[in-house]
C-alpha cells in the first residue's frame, strides 16, 4: 500500500541533544512538509521541499534543519538550538489537490 | 498571502443533530480547499477537497462542504452527528505547488 512512514511514533529528547525524525513515502510525490502541532495552535509549517535536493523554511524554521537527498526521505532533525521541541510532528506529501499525512511522532524533552 | 480562520475551537453537538464547522479563507488566486480530520495522536485524513469544479463537494462520512466565493466560506456540515465523528477538523487552504495553509483546527465534541 502507498503511504506515509514517520518513525519513531515515540521520541524522548534529553536537554541538549539532537534527535532526527525520519519520514518515508512510496507515492512518488514531488513535494514533502514537516508541521509541527501544539495544542490550540493548528499545524505550522517546519520546512518543505518542492525536489530533491532543495527545500525551503517554512514559517517556524529555527532550531530545525532537513536533508532531501532522495525523493522518498525527507528526514527533520530538532537541534539543540530548538528551545521547546516538546510538540507532535507531521509529515506529509502532497499533489496540488491535497497532502497525505504520516500518523505522527511525538517528541517529549526530558 | 493565503490564510484560513476557523471560527470557534471547540463546538459540541448532541448525537443526531447538524454538525456545522465554520471556515473561512483569504487567497489572492483561485484557492483549493480543503477539510481534514484527526483522531487523537494519529495524523490528518482528509474528508474533502474543493479544487474549482463543484462548489458542493461530498466527502467521506456523510460530511459535505459548500464553497461561497462571495463570502469566502467554506462550511463543513453533516446532517446527523455521530459519537464516531468526535476528533480535531482542520480546514486548509493551498496554491498551486500544493502548499498546505492550516486554520487553527476546532474540536468538535458529540453527546449522547
Amino acid at each position: 500500500d502507498g503511504g506515509i512512514t514517520q518513525s519513531p511514533k515515540y521520541l524522548f529528547r534529553k536537554e541538549g541533544q539532537n534527535v532526527t525524525l525520519s519520514c518515508e513515502q512510496n507515492l512518488n510525490h514531488d513535494a514533502m512538509y514537516w508541521y509541527r502541532q501544539d495544542p490550540g495552535q493548528g499545524l505550522r509549517l517546519i520546512y518543505y521541499s518542492q525536489i530533491v535536493n532543495d527545500f525551503q523554511k517554512g514559517d517556524i524554521a529555527e532550531g530545525y534543519s532537513v536533508s532531501r537527498e532522495k525523493k522518498e526521505s525527507f528526514p527533520l532533525t530538532v537541534t539543540s538550538a530548538q528551545k521547546n521541541p516538546t510538540a507532535f510532528y507531521l509529515c506529509a506529501s502532497t499533489l496540488t489537490n491535497g497532502a497525505f499525512f504520516g500518523q505522527g511522532t511525538r517528541l517529549t524533552v526530558v | 498571502a493565503q490564510s484560513v480562520t476557523q471560527l470557534g475551537s471547540h463546538v459540541s453537538v448532541s448525537e443526531g443533530a447538524l454538525v456545522l464547522l465554520r471556515c473561512n479563507y483569504s487567497s489572492s488566486v483561485p484557492p483549493y480547499l480543503f477539510w481534514y480530520v484527526q483522531y487523537p495522536n494519529q495524523g490528518l485524513q482528509l474528508l474533502l477537497k474543493y479544487t474549482s469544479a463543484a462548489t458542493l463537494v461530498k466527502g467521506i462520512n456523510g460530511f459535505e462542504a459548500e464553497f461561497k466565493k462571495s463570502e469566502t466560506s467554506f462550511h463543513l456540515t453533516k446532517p446527523s452527528a455521530h459519537m464516531s465523528d468526535a476528533a480535531e477538523y482542520f480546514c486548509a487552504v493551498s496554491d498551486l505547488r500544493g502548499k498546505l495553509i492550516f486554520g487553527q483546527g476546532t474540536e468538535l465534541s458529540v453527546k449522547p
